[in-house]
């Protein structure tokens, strides 16, 4: 049990494209979502936190403008990367957390390149 | 402001040895600890976890060591093997809320 996807799992797009990136919980209810973004040998960084129905709450550095995330459903989650630079290249990972709390289950991660 | 580190970005081990990642912790007021393995390419994957009121959990050859006195982590790998080898993240929360902060990392390489 507890199973995320992500979709896509890699996505190449233009400079000055938007990009939307996926989060299911395939076999719970997710009452919170995360994103991460994680750039090569480095750790995982949380870009922002959504709990089902309202806003986003954004990490310090992180565009809301730029990184929209939408959490409309209990099992899904969206991130929008808007007008993308080839500075936004990196590997998102998104997480869930249930009813229950505390612990977070990972996605696969999207591969995202700005070209 | 709060961190998770770790002291060794790099470890290298024999095939069948026991494997020991470290990790510092900040924030006293942490109270739920994690460990994550994540291959290249992947999602972090749940290992073993241990909350404040513990000092040691055991899964299947993996051990969790917490001391709070010192705010450490440490997972210890038994009988290491290939399929071992990659990056282990320590990551914290404190409170119930759910928002997790992760250690810096260490690349486990498992030579034969």
């Amino acid at each position: 049990g507890a199973v995320v996807s992500q979709h896509p799992s890699r996505v190449i797009c233009k400079s000055g494209t938007s990009v939307k990136i996926e989060c299911r919980s395939l076999d719970f209810q997710a009452t919170t979502m995360f994103w991460y973004r994680q750039f090569p040998k480095q750790s995982l960084m949380l870009m922002a936190t959504s709990n089902e129905g309202s806003k986003a709450t954004y990490e310090q550095g992180v565009e809301k403008d730029k990184f929209l995330i939408n959490h409309a459903s209990l099992t899904l989650s969206t991130l929008t990367v808007t007008s993308a630079h080839p500075e936004d290249s990196s590997f998102y990972i998104c997480s869930a957390s249930g009813r229950a709390g505390y612990e977070q289950y990972f996605g696969p991660g999207t591969r995202l390149t700005v070209t | 402001g709060e961190s998770v580190g770790l002291h060794l970005p790099t470890l290298s081990v024999q095939e069948g040895d026991n494997s020991i990642i470290n990790c510092a912790y900040s924030n006293s007021a942490s109270d739920y600890f994690i460990w994550y393995k994540q291959e290249s390419g992947k999602g972090p994957q749940f290992i073993i976890d241990i909350r404040s009121n513990m000092d040691k959990r055991q899964g299947q050859r993996v051990t969790v060591l917490l001391n709070k006195t010192v705010k450490h982590l440490s997972l210890q790998i038994a009988a290491t093997q290939p399929g071992d080898s990659a990056v282990y993240f320590c990551a914290e929360q404190s409170g119930g809320y759910n928002k997790l902060i992760f250690g810096a990392g260490t690349r486990l390489a498992v030579h034969p």
